[in-house]
């Protein structure tokens, strides 16, 4: 079953514009991923978070987590054309078991 | 971080028939893992397959319709048998390298695109 739930489930912006996107899961987590995926194609990691950080950046990518409400977000700033793709937070599955459980996914469409 | 090599990258198969799906890893990783994407939905794990032992189904998928071979540390394929138009899904393999202290992400084939008609 899938670890949480993500909103929006579409986003469509402009370019220049910022980007959020919320995820929230349900068990306790050593950390929270974040994926993009262009089109149906493979999964590329953009980012993690550990269970005991509340905030991390990655060029234009920063991701907050809230633990007491086991919730994270992610906001791409200045977006671009390019970071048209669907979006998918993911943790792991816990009791030591070192597979992924993903959220409903966001689609994001910037418009050039 | 590993490079895998995932083919076919897509195909149309027909009902009744089945479909090997490879996996190559560039380096040696203890788990691998196969997930299914349905149409417009997120990953759904199927399993979880180690080197030298049988492979470890979730709720819902059976070895039956999934056979899963992990022959070595740097190879696994994932069998679709029996296939009906409800198995056409996008097919990701995927695997960790973080050896237990992640610090960085999980690696993903390039998935299969199966539609069965």
């Amino acid at each position: 079953s899938q670890q949480g739930e993500e909103d929006p489930q579409a986003l469509s912006i402009q370019e220049g514009e910022n980007a959020t996107m919320n995820c929230s899961y349900k068990t306790s987590i050593n950390n929270l991923q974040w994926y993009r995926q262009n089109s149906g194609r493979g999964l590329v990691h953009l980012i993690l978070i550990r269970s005991n950080e509340r905030e991390k950046h990655s060029g234009r990518l920063r991701v907050t987590l809230d633990t007491s409400k086991k919730s994270s977000s992610l906001l791409i700033t200045a977006s671009r054309a390019a970071d048209t793709a669907s979006y998918f937070c993911a943790t792991d599955l816990g009791g030591g078991r070192r597979a992924l459980t993903f959220g409903s996914g966001t689609r994001l469409q910037v418009q050039p | 971080s590993a490079v895998i090599s995932q083919k076919p990258s897509r195909d149309i198969c027909q009902r009744g028939t089945s479909l090997t799906i490879q996996c190559q890893v560039d380096s040696q990783v203890t788990m691998m893992f196969w997930y299914r994407q349905q149409p417009g939905q997120s990953l759904t794990l199927i399993a979880t397959a180690n080197q030298g032992s049988e492979a470890t189904y979730e709720s819902g998928f059976v070895i039956d319709k999934f056979p899963i071979s992990r022959p070595n540390l740097t190879f696994s394929t994932l069998t679709v048998s029996n296939m009906s138009p409800e198995d056409s899904s996008i097919y990701l393999c995927s695997v960790d390298m973080t050896g237990g202290a992640p610090g960085y992400g999980y690696t993903f084939g390039s998935g299969t695109r199966l539609t069965v008609v």
